[in-house]
């Protein structure tokens, strides 16, 4: 069975920092996809970045980008020139290649420090 | 309304009620799912209903019953819930279910907060 491991409980950053979120995955699977989900305190979910594991190339979304080390199984997420809205508590999910089933990390609660 | 709307957003029931959660999106997609958020675990992913038909049922108690009439909306009726129930009940939709068509991305509703007393 896929895991999905955020090892950071929670993090903290100064506005207008950068701040990096750790993911790590295990799967024996050459096809899947990798997401980075927002949740703010009003609950909604939100899709904030996606990464194919077939590109190579690293995924950027504005002020989001992600570090795929497919070898490692390894998925961060940068936010640069962190902003107040970006308090969230921030999920890594993975989606096997072969089926709809997405698997969620526990997520890390991200603080903002003005 | 946009996107994916649930009602209601915060439900207070005791053990012998019944009650229903409803889930509807705006998106034109066809595939919908029911996830249960609880606090410390990760999302679990509980139904899913393609086409309006029920295509998982994550090893769920009877005592959760979906319902999805047709591809814009799905229900969850509640009927003899444990304490151990309370959570954060999450719906989310997506355009299909094939993975490679572009397809797959998942865009959740807000949720209802469920505490069972």
């Amino acid at each position: 069975a896929q895991t999905v491991t955020q090892s950071q409980p929670e993090m903290s950053v100064q506005e207008a920092e950068t701040v990096t979120l750790s993911c790590t995955y295990d799967t024996s699977e050459s096809d899947y996809y990798l997401f980075w989900y927002k949740q703010p305190p009003s609950r909604q979910m939100i899709l904030v970045i996606r990464q194919e594991a077939y590109k190579q190339q690293n995924a950027t979304e504005n002020r989001f980008s992600v570090n795929f080390q497919k070898a490692a199984k390894s998925f961060s997420l940068k936010i640069s020139d962190s902003q107040l809205g970006d308090a969230a508590m921030y999920f890594c999910a993975y989606l096997r290649g072969s089926n709809y089933k997405l698997t969620f990390g526990k997520g890390t609660l991200l603080t903002v420090n003005p | 309304e946009t996107g994916v709307t649930q009602t209601p957003r915060h439900l207070v029931m005791g053990m012998t009620n019944k009650k229903s959660l409803k889930c509807e999106q705006h998106l034109g997609h066809n595939a919908m799912y029911w996830y249960k958020q609880s606090a410390k675990k990760p999302l679990e992913l509980m139904f899913v209903y393609n086409f309006k038909e029920q295509t998982e049922n994550n090893s769920v108690p009877s005592r959760f019953s979906p319902e999805c009439p047709n591809s814009s909306h799905l229900f969850l009726h509640l009927h003899t819930l444990q304490p151990e129930d309370s959570a954060l009940y999450l719906c989310a939709s997506s355009q299909g279910t094939r993975v490679g068509t572009g397809d797959y991305e998942q865009y959740f509703g807000p949720g209802t907060r469920l505490t069972v007393t």
